[in-house]
């Protein structure tokens, strides 16, 4: 089955810097790679995906690349501020089904 | 509000006894999920539903007992749970399970429910 790793475990920036998380994935048929933000108390949340027909996406001062050969993808946060403090989780999936989380990054973003 | 919504947000319960997790969506979704959250381990799969019908079981124990009345409602019935069983427990939803290319593949969680065994 998918397995999905994700790299660091916990993150601390400067405010204003930017910060980069890291996954792979096993299965090359997941064709799906959505990136969900939870902060503390609250579920995750979406905060962006790409298809695997994409190689780069972007949202304001998040992107996401995917490298399908080597099968790794990553979440760029440029300019980050305080509130982008939260546990960043990757995943991988198949069509909508199947979907395999990575064990998530913890940003510290320091004023 | 995300448009998830689970009750409740906290609950404490013993070994022996049993209790309902409760998940309602309101966003007009097809499919919904139940999956574990435990401390420094990734997102666990426990069940899925589509149109009603119980589409996946991840290998959960039978002390879990899932329940989907209509496409809006999802419920985790708890009984004779184990310490380890303590976690916080996501319902999320989506359009449908299995479209490719569309906005059905979006996962929505709710906040989630935190469950302590003692």
């Amino acid at each position: 089955g998918e397995n999905v790793e994700q790299h660091p475990s916990t993150l601390s920036v400067q405010e204003g810097d930017s910060a980069v998380i890291k996954c792979t994935y096993s299965d090359s048929a997941s064709n799906y790679f959505p990136w969900y933000k939870q902060e503390l108390g609250k579920g995750p949340q979406l905060i962006i995906d790409i298809r695997s027909n994409v190689g780069e996406k972007k949202d304001q001062r998040i992107a996401v690349t995917l490298n399908k050969t080597a099968k790794h993808f990553s979440l760029h946060i440029t300019e980050t501020q305080p509130e982008d403090s939260a546990v960043y989780f990757c995943a991988a999936a198949y069509y909508g089904q199947n979907f395999v989380f990575g064990p998530g990054t913890r940003l510290s973003v320091l004023p | 509000e995300t448009g998830v919504t689970q009750t409740p947000r906290h609950l404490v319960m013993g070994m022996t006894n049993k209790k309902s997790l409760k998940c309602e969506q309101h966003l007009g979704h097809n499919a919904m999920y139940w999956y574990k959250q435990s401390a420094k381990k990734p997102l666990e799969l426990m069940f899925v539903y589509n149109f009603k019908e119980q589409t996946e079981n991840n290998s959960v124990p039978s002390r879990f007992s899932p329940e989907c009345p209509n496409s809006s409602h999802l419920f985790l019935h708890l009984h004779t749970l184990q310490p380890e069983d303590s976690a916080l427990y996501l319902c999320a939803s989506s359009q449908e399970t299995g479209q490719a290319y569309s906005g059905a593949n979006v996962l929505t969680f709710g906040a989630g429910s935190r469950l302590t065994v003692l």
